[in-house]
């Protein structure tokens, strides 16, 4: 069974718009990671955030993070048609353990 | 790029048959997993193994079995394969102990067809 969720599935938007897409767990977790894929090909990791930290940012990307309601977000700003991808949350146990669960991710189109 | 290779890229098997995945981590990384990514579904974790040994394994049959040699390369072995096995295999490779790193490195994955 998959640990994330995220939403909405299906995403369309503008180049240049926002994207925000959203990810729900179920169990505590120690960090949660947010992958990129591209037309079936490998994961590309985009950011970590740890279970004690609330936000992060790495170049257009936010991600924050609620413990309390086991839930992320995912946004990306002014989009670009490069953006258009695949994109799953993964959830982290504990500190020794590598395994990540995955969502069955968001897939988002960024129309020219 | 991230370093971690997978052969071969596509694969085509009848069932019944048995297949063997690789990898090859990224350089200086001791752990990798291994991963089933049916189509339109997210990764599905299938075994991890760290220094050589299994260190957790998912919902999957016995006959999904691993191997991590020395060098910190891996194979992936599906015995007995039935059409469900058609999928994306990804290995992904990250560095446990001291100076660990628990972002995964992923593979560009070996897409399996069973017929």
């Amino acid at each position: 069974s998959q640990q994330g969720e995220e939403d909405p599935q299906a995403l369309s938007i503008q180049e240049g718009e926002n994207a925000t897409m959203n990810c729900s767990y179920k169990t505590s977790i120690n960090n949660l990671q947010w992958y990129r894929q591209n037309s079936g090909r490998g994961l590309v990791h985009l950011i970590l955030i740890r279970s004690n930290e609330r936000e992060k940012h790495s170049g257009r990307l936010r991600v924050t993070l609620d413990t309390s309601k086991k839930s992320s977000s995912l946004l990306i700003t002014a989009s670009r048609a490069a953006d258009t991808a695949s994109y799953f949350c993964a959830t982290a146990g504990h500190s020794n353990d590598y395994k990540l669960s995955f969502g069955a991710g968001t897939t988002v189109t960024v129309r020219a | 790029e991230t370093g971690v290779t997978q052969s071969p890229t596509h694969l085509i098997k009848t069932r019944g048959q048995q297949v063997t995945l690789r990898c090859s981590s990224q350089s200086g990384h001791n752990t990798v997993s291994w991963y089933q990514q049916a189509l339109g579904q997210g990764p599905q974790f299938i075994f991890q193994y760290y220094r050589e040994e299994e260190n957790g394994r998912g919902n999957f049959p016995p006959r999904f079995s691993g191997l991590q040699f020395p060098n910190y390369s891996s194979e992936l072995n599906v015995n007995a394969l039935e059409l469900d096995d058609s999928a994306l295999y990804l290995c992904a490779s990250s560095l446990a102990g001291v100076s660990r790193v628990e972002t995964q490195y992923f593979g560009p994955g070996t897409r399996l067809l069973v017929l």
